[in-house]
């Protein structure tokens, strides 16, 4: 079952306002990702966690705090975001194999809208 | 960042046509390649992947690749309306912390018409 599940569906914040994204997987991958995709552009890496430690941080604003509590969970905390964060954000896994060769599974996404 | 190239499109086909896709990399090291489809609104899913030079065929889907021309390709036979999406091809990309990273194109927009 190659699936992952994104909650909430749909979010919309005020620049002040302190909330979370969540990301669950239960494919025994040990790589989890966070990309950013603006209408009509291709999804941008934002974070990286390897077996639950910080591999890749694409040197984002620190209003964005990732948090990988285990292997199977992925927060995103957000924190005084601006409008132009407003975007789909996609959480993905894959198996973390030695060589590359990474087959990576998205989840449905939250589209977030910052106001 | 490495770059990944594709022509935005739209690509406009007739059902029962052959739609063909392109991509083009920049990274010589790059050992892995991608197609995923991302229908409007949705999240992008992963139709296709290929590691070694030629062809690789799965069901109406042909990945091509020719690593000395840093190029891939897409082909998808019997189009169909429902195969009306966009398609971004994804390569991995060395990272100095020896993680390996999808870079994607921009995507090509294809359209399929009855």
């Amino acid at each position: 079952d190659t699936e992952v599940t994104q909650t909430p569906k749909h979010l919309v914040m005020g620049m002040t306002n302190k909330k979370s994204l969540k990301c669950e997987q239960h494919m025994g991958h040990r790589a989890m990702y966070w990309y950013k995709q603006k209408a009509k552009k291709p999804p941008e890496l934002m974070f990286v966690y390897s077996y639950e430690k910080l591999s890749i941080n694409e040197s984002v604003p620190s209003r964005f705090s990732p948090e990988c509590p285990n292997s199977s969970l992925l927060n995103l905390h957000l924190h005084a975001l601006q409008p132009e964060d407003s975007a789909l954000y996609l959480c993905a896994s894959s198996q973390n194999r030695q060589g590359g060769r990474e087959k990576l599974f998205f989840g449905s996404g939250t589209q977030l809208s910052v106001l | 960042q490495k770059e990944v190239e594709q022509n935005s499109g739209p690509l406009s086909v007739p059902e029962g046509a052959i739609a063909s896709l392109n991509c083009t990399y920049s990274d010589r090291g790059s050992q892995s390649f991608f197609w995923y489809r991302q229908y409007s609104g949705k999240s992008p899913e992963l139709i296709m992947f290929i590691y070694s030079n030629g062809d690789k065929e799965d069901g109406r889907f042909t990945a091509q690749l020719n690593k000395a021309s840093q190029y891939v390709s897409l082909l998808i036979r019997d189009s169909q309306p429902s195969d009306s999406a966009t398609y971004l091809c994804a390569v991995n990309e060395k990272t100095n912390t020896g993680f390996q990273k999808l870079v994607f194109g921009t995507g090509t927009r294809l359209l399929v018409s009855p």
